[in-house]
């Protein structure tokens, strides 16, 4: 099983500046990545794939970046909606998927 | 657009089965895009992928759950089923149905809460 690690746990940040996540895997994903975003009480909403992809309808301020076993997700200018907790997950190897055990960044 | 909705009893008692259904609408679940899959998370903690299902039937399964999990697709409901078994209160948890492209999921039904208790 890959396993995911993301740093750090908690991130508190003051609105409108920049918010850098990591994640980290056990072994190379390649670019088979993506990342999530969860709000209390809903379901992860998929904001990147393949690693730096934005899905459709994500707002150019959230960027991923990285390959191999290292990756970024960057939120250039945080708005009040993106204060949530952070998923990355990794489908190079289906069996299984996994997730990182998420950061949660809240407001400074 | 494609809408996924969870449906299932809330309640299961310790050793028993539970048993949820998704029902996919605005697409079919018999599109050669997509897996579909059930993913959980328990109470206050991170999001575990259970399993996924193609149209014709072919699974995965994850290798924590495998020996008590099965997925099964219905075509002419276009749904799809999980039932997961002899629980134990560690399978308390918020219950998603989603789809699955390439590996990752795009939509993600609203999820429904199953707590194991007596």
């Amino acid at each position: 099983e890959i396993v995911m690690t993301q740093s750090p746990a908690t991130l508190s940040v003051s609105p409108g500046e920049r918010a850098t996540l990591s994640c980290r895997a056990s072994q190379s994903v390649s670019s088979n990545l993506a990342w999530y975003q969860q709000k209390p009480g809903q379901a992860p909403r998929l904001l990147i794939y393949g690693a730096s992809t934005r899905a459709t309808g994500i707002p150019a301020r959230f960027s991923g970046s990285g390959s191999g076993t290292e990756f970024t997700l960057t939120i250039s200018s945080l708005q009040s909606e993106d204060f949530a907790v952070y998923y990355c997950q990794q489908y190079n190897n289906w069996l299984p998927f996994t997730f990182g055990p998420g950061t949660k960044v809240d407001i400074k | 657009q494609l809408q996924l909705q969870e449906s299932g009893p809330g309640l299961v008692k310790p050793s028993e089965t539970l048993s949820l259904t998704c029902t996919v609408s605005g697409g079919s679940i018999s599109s050669s895009s997509y897996y579909w899959g059930w993913i959980r998370q328990p109470p206050g903690k991170g999001l575990e992928w259970i399993g996924s299902i193609y149209y014709s039937g072919s699974t995965y399964y994850n290798p924590s759950l495998k020996s008590r999990v099965t997925i099964s697709v219905d075509t002419s409901k276009n749904q799809f089923s999980l039932k997961l078994s002899s629980v134990t209160a560690a399978d308390t948890a918020v219950y998603y149905c989603s789809n699955i492209l390439t590996g990752y999921t795009d939509v993600w039904g609203k999820g429904t809460t199953v707590t194991v208790s007596s």
